[in-house]
């Protein structure tokens, strides 16, 4: 059980176009996903916090006007890079939050894999 | 802020040999620990969570300890094999049971 998919795997596109990147819990309702960056060798950078009917709360330093997030239903939210550059290149990762009690487990997506060229 | 520190440096050991992997926190103790494996080019895998009041916690060959004098957790895997090569990551709730901060991750390297 728990399991989150995301696609696509891997997406090469040109500066200046927009990438959408969906992210579904496949057997549990998340009313909370998140959005992680992680560049080579680094940890994962908590990008935003998304709501299943509400807007995502953004971290610090993170554009929300370029880093579109939308939480349409329990088990889909989608994040869309726009008007992406080559410095956007890294490896996107979702996670959906599974509940148990007070205590969250956090599921993880298999990531997304950007270049922008 | 809250912050988890693994040792950055890979971990090298040989087959069959007990790996133990260190995760050190600061301010006050958080609610419970989470232990992820993540392979590259892979998202993490959820492995175990151990609770504030729980010391030790095993899944299999996997053991995890919570101290919160030393404000560290150990994690262990007994009997390593080279599939067990991987980066293991400790993540800490920001503040209560909230959103999850993570550790940089510990690279491990069984060897056969």
């Amino acid at each position: 059980g728990a399991v989150v998919s995301q696609h696509p795997s891997w997406v090469i596109c040109k500066s200046g176009t927009s990438v959408k990147i969906e992210c579904r819990s496949l057997d549990f309702q998340a009313t909370t996903m998140f959005w992680y960056r992680q560049f080579p060798k680094q940890s994962l950078m908590l990008m935003a916090t998304s709501n299943e009917g509400s807007k995502a709360t953004y971290e610090q330093g993170v554009e929300k006007d370029k880093f579109l997030i939308n939480h349409a239903s329990l088990t889909l939210s989608t994040l869309t890079v726009t008007s992406a550059h080559p410095e956007d290149s890294s490896f996107y990762i979702c996670s959906a939050r599974y509940e148990a009690g007070k205590l969250y487990e956090q599921y993880f997506g298999p990531g997304t894999r950007l270049t922008v060229t | 802020s809250q912050k988890i520190e693994q040792n950055s440096e890979a971990l090298n050991i040989q087959e069959g040999k007990t790996a133990t992997l260190t995760c050190n926190y600061t301010n006050y103790s958080p609610a419970y620990l989470q232990w992820y494996r993540q392979d590259p080019g892979r998202g993490p895998v959820f492995l175990l969570l151990i609770r504030e009041n729980e010391k030790e916690k095993r899944k299999e060959r996997l053991k995890v300890t919570f101290d919160t004098t030393l404000k560290q957790s150990l994690f262990h895997i007994t009997a390593s094999q080279p599939a067990d090569s991987a980066t293991y990551l400790c993540a800490r709730p920001y503040s209560g049971y909230s959103t999850l901060t993570f550790g940089k991750g510990t690279m491990l390297l069984v060897s056969p």
